[in-house]
C-alpha cells in the first residue's frame, strides 16, 4: 500500500529553536497537508501544499511532489507549538496520514 | 461559518448500548468523513461520503454505520461495540471529493467503550 512516514517520530526542543520536521511519500500526490493536532485532539490546519512553499507566520512548508517530500519548518519555537504533527496525503480516494512527529517544546 | 462542529464530545457505552454520533459543517462543503484515531496513532479512514451518497468503506465493521441525511450533516451509529473500539472519532469535510481538497476535521467524539 501506499506509505507515508514522517521523521523524526519525536522531537525536544528548547523555546526558541528551529526545526525540521519531513514527510515522505511512496507514491505521487495531489494534496498534501500539514496539520498540528493539540492536547485536545483538534486536527487544526497549518498548510494545504501539494506542491511549492508558503509560509505562515512562524510556520512554512515545502513539498517537492517530484521527489515524493514535504518539509515543515518551525522557526523560534514556542511551548504553544507542542502537540503532534501530522501530514496526510491525498492522492484519488487514497487518503493517508504518516505516522506523526510529536513535539515538546520546552521553556 | 467555516467549522466543523461533532456531537457529543464524550461518550461512555456499552457494549449492548445503541448510540449516534453527530457532525455538521455549513460550510457547502459535499464531501464528509469519518476517520477512528487511537491513542498515540495517526487518524484512519472508515468512510466517506460524496454528494451525500458513501463513496469509500474502508472495510470497517458492520457495528459502524454511516448516514449521510443531507449535504451538511453525517451521523454514525454505533450498535454493539466492542471494548476495542474506544477511541477518538473524528469528522471531517472538504469541498468536494477527490484529489486537490483541503480538508478540515471536527474536535472529534472521545468513545468508550466499557
Amino acid at each position: 500500500g501506499i506509505q507515508v512516514e514522517q521523521s523524526p517520530p519525536d522531537l525536544i526542543l528548547q523555546e526558541g529553536a528551529n526545526s525540521t520536521l519531513r514527510c515522505n511519500f511512496s507514491d505521487s500526490v495531489n494534496n498534501l497537508q500539514w496539520f498540528h493536532q493539540n492536547p485536545w485532539g483538534q486536527l487544526i490546519n497549518l498548510f494545504y501544499i501539494p506542491s511549492g512553499t508558503k509560509q505562515n507566520g512562524r510556520l512554512s512548508a515545502t513539498t517537492v511532489a517530484t521527489e515524493r517530500y514535504s518539509l515543515l519548518y518551525i522557526s523560534s519555537s514556542q511551548t504553544t507549538d507542542s502537540g503532534v504533527y501530522f501530514c496526510e496525503r491525498n492522492a484519488g480516494n487514497m487518503l493517508t496520514f504518516g505516522g506523526g512527529t510529536r513535539l515538546m517544546v520546552k521553556p | 461559518d467555516t467549522e466543523v462542529t461533532q456531537t457529543p464530545k464524550h461518550l461512555v457505552m456499552g457494549m449492548t448500548n445503541k448510540k449516534s454520533l453527530k457532525c455538521e459543517q455549513h460550510m457547502g462543503h459535499r464531501a464528509m468523513y469519518w476517520y477512528k484515531q487511537k491513542a498515540k496513532k495517526p487518524p484512519e479512514l472508515m468512510f466517506v461520503y460524496s454528494y451525500e451518497k458513501l463513496s469509500i468503506n474502508e472495510s470497517v465493521p458492520s457495528r459502524f454505520s454511516p448516514e449521510c441525511p443531507n449535504s451538511s450533516l453525517l451521523n454514525l451509529h454505533l450498535h454493539a461495540l466492542q471494548p476495542e473500539d474506544s477511541a477518538l472519532y473524528l469528522c471531517a469535510s472538504s469541498l468536494i471529493g477527490g484529489p486537490g481538497n483541503e480538508q478540515f476535521f471536527g474536535p472529534g467524539t472521545r468513545l468508550t467503550v466499557l
